[in-house]
């Protein structure tokens, strides 16, 4: 079936690095992907989206890459802090209400 | 803008009890809400989506009549594990999406629901 997932389960980077997320997908159909941080405890939170018509969308030190040809979607995050240690998913939503997620990142930021 | 709340946080109930979850939109009105589960160390996967006026639609493998959902107003929706067993313990998860488009979803902070 259909299905968003992540090439890395686990990543650890030190406090000031930029940290990559990455996430495939797998339905072309897909035309709106969101990106969820969750902290343990706590529902996810939204961080980033991006429509199928850009590949590339800048917030505030995080940025999104959509390689549509591969089915490729990213997290950058820029200066990681510690407060960035979190779980991150990626998710799709294929034109109706329902929003697929990702198996999830752990992001571990070493002071 | 865009809070959703739940309550309870947390709730421990005896086998064969039931528990009512409610998911509230603060600000804004949700025509449609939607309720996850998620277990430990795992991602969030979607039981239902709840239209406010209509009955809910619930995904494959989901049984609509251990999990009760009611959307009675633009704002609340409410969860319904009806005779709860231990393995129905899990975090659940509400989100609204404010408006009728498809727009970002809000999250609530979830509840960890556990059956003894």
């Amino acid at each position: 079936g259909e299905s968003v997932g992540l090439h890395l389960p686990t990543l650890s980077v030190q406090e000031g690095d930029n940290s990559i997320i990455n996430c495939a997908y797998s339905n072309s159909a897909s035309d709106y992907f969101i990106w969820y941080k969750q902290e343990s405890g706590k529902g996810p939170q939204f961080i980033i989206d991006i429509r199928s018509n850009m590949d590339k969308r800048q917030g505030q030190r995080v940025t999104v890459l959509l390689n549509k040809t591969v089915k490729h979607l990213s997290l950058q995050i820029a200066a990681t802090q510690p407060g960035d240690s979190a779980v991150y998913f990626c998710a799709e939503n294929t034109g109706g209400f329902k929003t697929i997620f990702g198996a999830g990142t752990r992001l571990f930021v070493k002071a | 803008g865009a809070v959703v709340s739940q309550h309870p946080s947390r709730v421990i109930c005896k086998s064969g009890t039931s528990v009512k979850i409610e998911c509230r939109s603060l600000d804004f009105q949700a025509t449609t809400m939607f309720w996850y589960r998620q277990f430990p160390k795992q991602s969030l996967m979607l039981m239902a989506t709840s239209n406010e006026g209509s009955k809910a639609t619930y995904e494959q493998g989901v049984e609509k009549d251990k999990f009760l959902i009611n959307h009675a107003s633009l704002t609340l929706s409410t969860l319904t594990v009806t005779s709860a067993h231990p393995e129905d313990s899990s975090f659940y998860i509400c989100s609204a999406i404010p408006g009728t488009g498809r727009e970002t979803q809000y999250f609530g902070p979830g509840t960890r629901l556990l059956v003894l």
